[in-house]
Formats: structure tokens, C-alpha cells, sequence
């Protein structure tokens, strides 16, 4: 089992509509985690990150996190176009520093 | 600076040929870290540092790979005699740590090595 897992889709939204993107993580020591878009040949950028239970709003995006469930998932209300792109779920485990990925999930918007 | 800085952004080499990489953090950043991406997003942690110490090495293949972190200097990444496997692009992000909380890390937009 993959320490974070994501699907790897393609998902497919249609411009307006919320995209729903979901990882589950297997480390219970895990204690942040991290979203990252990545666009085709360019360098992964952070979106949003979330430490504690519940959920973390910033403009369109949402984080939530449910440690009980060992599940991180980012909503992104109003999808443009502009948002397709993989979306990469990220854990740090406590002491270690390092990320751990999951595989990406590629998201596309429909105009 | 503001953001992380990489060079080159390709790097061509034969195979057996070496290959060098570097890595500028964000000012103030006391973590660096280098990541390889490889085909189909697959990320893999090869090393990181606290300022100029190793903090974790677990991902370095380390009869080939080497890195470094000297004051005032750019971070490195050596790879002796490449292969053919180690095409991929070499990330290095940065972030700052304190009191055992995790900050976020920022990646520089990545050197993409093909070794031929």
C-alpha cells in the first residue's frame, strides 16, 4: 500500500461546477498535508496546506481533513479552465520533514 | 530572493558522463530538499539538509549521488556516471522549520536531466 494515494483520474469538471479531489494517507504519524498544482513541465505550486481537523477555506479552495478517516480532500468551487491541471496530495510524518506524495490526480475543466 | 532558484534548467549527458545540479533557497529558509521526478507524476525524496547538515539521506542512492550545503553557496547535486534511470527532473523546494512544526516547502522550477 501506496503511503498516499490519490486517484489518478483523469476527473473531468465542467467550468462552474465544484471539483472534488481526495487522497487517503496510511501513516497515522502523519501531521500535515499539502496541495499542490502542478501544470505540465512546470514546478509544483502550493495551494493550500492543513494541519488540524475540519476544514481550511482560501478563496475557491477548501481543505479538509479528517484524521480519524486517514482522508484529505480540496474542493475547488466556481472551476475555470485555468484550474486544469494534477493535483498533488502531499503528507509530511511527524520528525521527518520530507513530503510524501500521492500520484496525482489530473483534473480538467470543460468550458 | 523570494522564490527558489534552480540551474540549469537542462542538463544533457552521456551516459556514464557526471552531472551536477544546483539549488538557491529562499532567503531565510533553513531546509532544503531535493526531489526526483520521474513519468507519471511519481515524486521520489532523495535528500535534505538544516542549513549545512544532512538532516535525512534515506532516498539517496549513494554509490552514485552526492549533495551539499556550504555556507554562502549554492546547495548541489552530483550525480557520478549517470544512467540512463536517473532521467528525470531534480526538484529542489525550501521551507522554514521551527520548534518541530512543519512549514510549507516551495519548489524552484526544476532542472530536467536527460541522460542519453
Amino acid at each position: 500500500q501506496k503511503e498516499v494515494e490519490q486517484n489518478s483520474g483523469p476527473l473531468s469538471v465542467p467550468e462552474g461546477a465544484i471539483a472534488s479531489l481526495n487522497c487517503t494517507y496510511s501513516d497515522r504519524g502523519s501531521q500535515s498535508f499539502f496541495w499542490y498544482r502542478q501544470y505540465s513541465g512546470k514546478s509544483p505550486e502550493l495551494i493550500m496546506f492543513i494541519y488540524s481537523n475540519g476544514d481550511k477555506e482560501d478563496g475557491r479552495f477548501t481543505a479538509q481533513l479528517n484524521k480519524a478517516s486517514q482522508y484529505v480532500s480540496l474542493l475547488i468551487r466556481d472551476s475555470q479552465p485555468s484550474d486544469s491541471a494534477t493535483y498533488l496530495c502531499a503528507a509530511v510524518i511527524q520528525g521527518a520533514q520530507k513530503l510524501v506524495f500521492g500520484q496525482g490526480t489530473r483534473l480538467t475543466i470543460n468550458p | 530572493g523570494e522564490e527558489v532558484a534552480q540551474t540549469p534548467k537542462h542538463l544533457v549527458r552521456g551516459e556514464g558522463q557526471k552531472a551536477k545540479l544546483y539549488c538557491a533557497p529562499i532567503k531565510g529558509h533553513s531546509y532544503v530538499f531535493w526531489y526526483q521526478q520521474v513519468l507519471k507524476n511519481e515524486f521520489k525524496f532523495l535528500i535534505s539538509f538544516q542549513n549545512e547538515n544532512v538532516f535525512d539521506e534515506t532516498g539517496m542512492p549513494k554509490e552514485r549521488f552526492s549533495a551539499k550545503c556550504l555556507p554562502n553557496s549554492p546547495c548541489s547535486l552530483e550525480i557520478q556516471a549517470t544512467k540512463l534511470e536517473d532521467s528525470a527532473v531534480y526538484f529542489c523546494a525550501s521551507s522554514q522549520v521551527m520548534a518541530g512544526m512543519t512549514y510549507e516547502q516551495y519548489f524552484g522550477p526544476g532542472t530536467r536531466l536527460t541522460v542519453t
